[in-house]
């Protein structure tokens, strides 16, 4: 089946500078890759998304990419701020038409001021 | 619309005893998957029903059990509680149509602590 694997486990970062959560998958038929981040205490909240025939998508300072060559896909935070601090998580969707998410393991992420 | 939501949002039981947890999804949504969250094992899917059918299921023993109800809402059950059930446990939904939006919303999760 499939595996997500997510590196780093936890990065630290200056407010301002760059951070980038990086996801390996093993299922070559995934097409679905969503990233959510959950705060202390509350539930995974979606904060971007890409599908398989897509290389890029961009939210304000958020953005994804994906290799499908590579089956890798990364998460990029710009110009962090202190509330970015939270658990970052990646997801694989397998296309077999069921929703079943496969998570990676999380990233801490710690933004300080 | 209103969000996902999930009663109780709490629970404290006894191993050896049985519990129901529910899920009700975002208007719309047919589609609902349960997921359970624990520091060491992370998010580990258990399974989704969609039109009251379950359609996917995780490598979870048969002490966790689903349903589906005709208004989409859905509920978990967890027999013969042991203390490694003590998670949070998150529903999620989506669309789950032939629309392909694959995007899936959590409730706010049950906290279940088994003593």
């Amino acid at each position: 089946g499939e595996n997500v694997e997510q590196h780093p486990s936890t990065l630290s970062v200056q407010e301002g500078d760059s951070a980038v959560i990086k996801c390996t998958y093993s299922d070559s038929a995934s097409n679905y890759f969503p990233w959510y981040k959950q705060e202390l205490g509350k539930r995974p909240q979606l904060i971007i998304d890409i599908r398989s025939n897509v290389g890029e998508k961009k939210d304000q300072r958020i953005a994804v990419t994906l290799n499908k060559t590579a089956k890798h896909f990364s998460l990029h935070i710009t110009e962090t701020q202190p509330e970015d601090s939270a658990v970052y998580f990646c997801a694989a969707r397998g296309d077999t038409g069921f929703q079943k998410l496969v998570f990676g393991t999380g990233t801490r992420l710690l933004v300080s001021p | 619309k209103a969000g996902v939501t999930q009663t109780p949002r709490y629970l404290i039981k006894t191993r050896g005893q049985q519990v129901t947890l529910s899920c009700s999804p975002i208007s719309g949504h047919r589609s609902v998957s349960w997921y359970q969250q624990t520091p060491g094992q992370g998010l580990q899917f258990l399974f989704e029903y969609f039109s009251e059918t379950q359609r996917n299921k995780g490598n979870f023993p048969g002490r966790f059990s689903g349903r589906q109800f005709s208004n989409s809402r859905s509920e978990m059950n967890v027999s013969t509680l042991e203390l490694g059930d003590s998670a949070l446990y998150l529903c999620a939904t989506y669309d789950g149509g032939d629309r392909r939006i694959y995007e899936q919303y959590f409730g706010p999760g049950t906290r279940l602590t088994v003593t």
